[in-house]
C-alpha cells in the first residue's frame, strides 16, 4: 500500500456541473477525512468517516455537498452545481484510531478544483 | 473551536541556517501534527507529536502540552525545506475528530 490516492489530481469544470472526487485511503485506516484548502489558508475541514459512517460534517459543507463511503474503503465527494468559490484544493487523510485516538493523518495529493 | 496561531508566518534563510518554528493552540489536545506543504500541495507528516519530543534526521520537534505549545526546529536548512509548514491539532473534548490547521509558516531556503 502505497499511501493515501486521490483522483483526479486536476479538475476545471463550468459553472452548474456536477463533479466527483475519489479518495482511496491507506487499506488498515479505519478513518477517512475531507478537508478543502483555497491559496494562502490551512486545509478546513470538511467531514469525517469511521468505516463506513459519516460522524461529523462542517457547517462548510452545504446541500450541494455530498460524501459516501460504502463498505468502509474508498469514499467519494459530490460537488452539485458548482460555483466559482468552490475552487479549490480537495484534500483526503486517512487514519488508525480507536475511540478518542487516532495515530496520525496521512493525507493524499489532493484534487485541484477550478470552476469556470 | 480552538485557536492555533503560527509564528512567524514568513521566513527566509540562507542555507545551511538553522530554524524554530513555534505553534501555540487554546486548549488541551490529544493529536499534534506538523506538516510540510511541498510546492506541488502535498502535504507531508513530519511528525505526530501530542507530547514529548521527537527527532528525524534534521528535523526536531518538541511539545509542551500542559503550556500548549510546539516547537519545529530546522537544522542545516536545505532549498528542499522550502514550502509551507503547518501545524494541526485535535481538541481533547469538543472538537469532534477534526484536525485543526493553523495558518502556517512560509520557509523559504535560498542558496
Amino acid at each position: 500500500d502505497t499511501g493515501v490516492s486521490q483522483d483526479p489530481r486536476h479538475k476545471i469544470t463550468k459553472r452548474g456541473q456536477n463533479v466527483t472526487f475519489r479518495c482511496d485511503p491507506i487499506s488498515e485506516h479505519n478513518r477517512l477525512y475531507w478537508y478543502r484548502q483555497t491559496l494562502g489558508q490551512g486545509p478546513e475541514f470538511l467531514t469525517y468517516f469511521q468505516n463506513e459512517a459519516q460522524l461529523e460534517k462542517s457547517r462548510l459543507l452545504s446541500d450541494r455537498f455530498s460524501a459516501e463511503r460504502p463498505k468502509g474503503s474508498f469514499s467519494t465527494l459530490e460537488i452539485q452545481r458548482t460555483e466559482q468559490g468552490d475552487s479549490a484544493m480537495y484534500l483526503c487523510a486517512s487514519s488508525p484510531g480507536q475511540g478518542a485516538l487516532d495515530y496520525g493523518y496521512t493525507f493524499g495529493s489532493g484534487t485541484r478544483l477550478t470552476v469556470v | 473551536g480552538i485557536q492555533v496561531e503560527q509564528s512567524p508566518p514568513d521566513l527566509i534563510l540562507q542555507e545551511g541556517a538553522n530554524s524554530t518554528l513555534r505553534c501555540n493552540f487554546s486548549d488541551s489536545v490529544n493529536n499534534l501534527q506538523w506538516f510540510h506543504q511541498n510546492p506541488w500541495g502535498q502535504l507531508i507528516n513530519l511528525f505526530y507529536i501530542p507530547s514529548g519530543t521527537k527527532q528525524n534526521g534534521r528535523l526536531s520537534a518538541t511539545t509542551v502540552a500542559t503550556e500548549r505549545y510546539s516547537l519545529l526546529y530546522i537544522s542545516s536548512s536545505q532549498t528542499t525545506d522550502s514550502g509551507v509548514y503547518f501545524c494541526a491539532v485535535r481538541r481533547i473534548t469538543g472538537g469532534g475528530n477534526k484536525l485543526t490547521f493553523g495558518t502556517g509558516t512560509q520557509l523559504k531556503v535560498e542558496l
